[in-house]
């Protein structure tokens, strides 16, 4: 069964600092691995979808970069905002199944 | 606008009624999925469909039931609601995967339900 930790569990940090969230599986048998935000109260959005053949994907100033062999992805945020503040959760898809898990999330705190 | 719609937006219950969580989706997925929400448990399958006809169970779907007759909707039904039952459930989907690639969730907008 998939596992899906995320590290760390909460961050605060000052306004413009670059940081890295990070998140590993254990079933390195995915498809691809999507990051979502969620703002207090509300549902996921949808980030970055990325797709086991990449190594990178990117939209403005947030890059997800996968490692599928060593069941690892991380979503790095540049010049953070406190507007960033939320939960990041990562859902690795796993080759042939529907279950997808994900995991418990990273809440972030950007302090203005 | 395309995506997922969930409804009620928020619902209280009596222990022991039933009620049923209404889920639609316009953008012609086969996969569709309920999830629920509680603090420090993260989100956990309930249950998930494949196709229209074809449903299975989660990790918790005890206490729930699902039916997928058309490819749009897939609504989720408490039985005999329980205090235990209380959560914000999510309803999500996605397309099937093409070769290698596969396609990431759509998720609603969640519904808040408390059990009395």
């Amino acid at each position: 069964k998939q596992e899906v930790t995320q590290i760390p569990a909460a961050l605060s940090v000052p306004e413009g600092e670059n940081l890295v969230l990070n998140c590993s599986f254990t079933d390195s048998a995915i498809y691809n691995l999507q990051w979502f935000r969620q703002d207090p109260g509300k549902g996921l959005t949808s980030l970055l979808l990325i797709q086991s053949s990449q190594r990178e994907q990117t939209s403005g100033r947030l890059n997800a970069s996968l490692d599928k062999s060593s069941g690892r992805s991380t979503l790095y945020i540049a010049a953070s905002q406190p507007g960033d503040s939320a939960t990041y959760l990562c859902a690795p898809g796993v080759t042939g199944g529907f279950k997808t898990i994900f995991g418990a999330g990273t809440r972030l705190f950007v302090k203005a | 606008n395309a995506g997922v719609t969930q409804t009620p937006k928020f619902q209280v219950l009596k222990t022991g009624q039933s009620m049923t969580l209404q889920c639609a989706q316009d953008m012609n997925h086969e996969y569709m999925s309920w999830y629920r929400q509680d603090p420090g448990m993260g989100l956990r399958l309930i249950h998930y469909s494949v196709g229209a006809g074809i449903t299975d169970q989660g990790e918790v779907p005890n206490g729930y039931n699902v039916s997928r007759s058309t490819t749009e909707d897939f609504p989720l039904r408490l039985l005999s609601a329980a205090p235990s039952q209380t959560s914000v459930y999510f309803c999500a989907s996605r397309a099937p995967g093409q070769g290698a690639r596969g396609y990431g969730y759509t998720f609603g907008s969640g519904t808040r339900l408390t059990v009395v």
